[in-house]
């Protein structure tokens, strides 16, 4: 089974400096995808960024990068210049590429404020 | 505007009292899926659908039924709620080949008294 572990549950930066939250994960497979989800106080869920395990490259998407470590395991996501509008819960998420399956397992969430 | 809509957005209801969770898609995405989210627990999936007629278990199942009769609509039902379902609910559906990368519902809050 898939297990996704993100080890901070709260964080807090400053408006305009850059924060990394980290996430890791387990399985015996090669293939598969990981996600970052943003659920805002408005409680709806938004894909903040993808990333394709046999894809070396990290993926990024404006200020939203990812350090995606295949070795280790690890795919922590960094946010730089933070806004206010970046405070939110981040999940982490894991899905076998495999036709047939659609289970997307999620980390427990790391809630992040931004301070002004 | 592309969407996945769920109803209600609220409910409150009494143990035993059958319900079914609305979900339908605009986008005329093959995959569906639901969710609960409870603190700490992050998101488990409960049920998912691969196209019309085909659906399976996802983590959670226990207590809750699904239909996929339409592409466009996959409904959660609980025959029989308990307290132990009092949770968040989301229900998110997806492209063949766009790689898991879900669009999510606005989430229904379900209390069970």
């Amino acid at each position: 089974a898939q297990t996704v572990t993100q080890s901070q549950p709260e964080m807090s930066v400053q408006e305009a400096e850059t924060v990394t939250l980290s996430c890791t994960y387990d399985t015996s497979e090669n293939n598969y995808y990981l996600f970052w989800y943003k659920q805002p106080p408005s409680r709806q869920m938004i894909l903040v960024i993808r990333q394709e395990a046999y894809k070396q490259q990290n993926a990024t998407e404006n200020r939203f990068s990812v350090n995606f470590q295949k070795a280790a395991k690890s795919f922590s996501l960094k946010i730089s210049d933070s806004q206010l509008g970046d405070t939110a819960m981040y999940f982490c998420a894991f899905m076998i590429r495999n036709f047939g399956n659609e289970k997307l397992t999620f980390g427990t969430g790391t809630r992040l404020t931004i301070i002004p | 505007e592309a969407q996945v809509t769920q109803n209600p957005r609220y409910l409150i209801t009494v143990t035993g009292k059958k319900l079914t969770v609305t979900c339908s898609q605009n986008m005329n995405h093959e995959y569906m899926s639901w969710y609960r989210q409870d603190p700490g627990l992050g998101l488990r999936q409960i049920y998912y659908s691969m196209n019309v007629e085909v659906t399976d278990k996802g983590d959670v199942p226990e207590g809750y039924k699904v239909s996929r009769k339409e592409k466009r609509n996959f409904p959660l039902i609980l025959e029989s709620p308990s307290p132990n379902q009092t949770s968040l609910y989301f229900c998110a559906s997806r492209m063949d080949g766009q790689g898991g990368g879900y669009t999510f519902g606005s989430g229904t809050r379900l209390t069970v008294v």
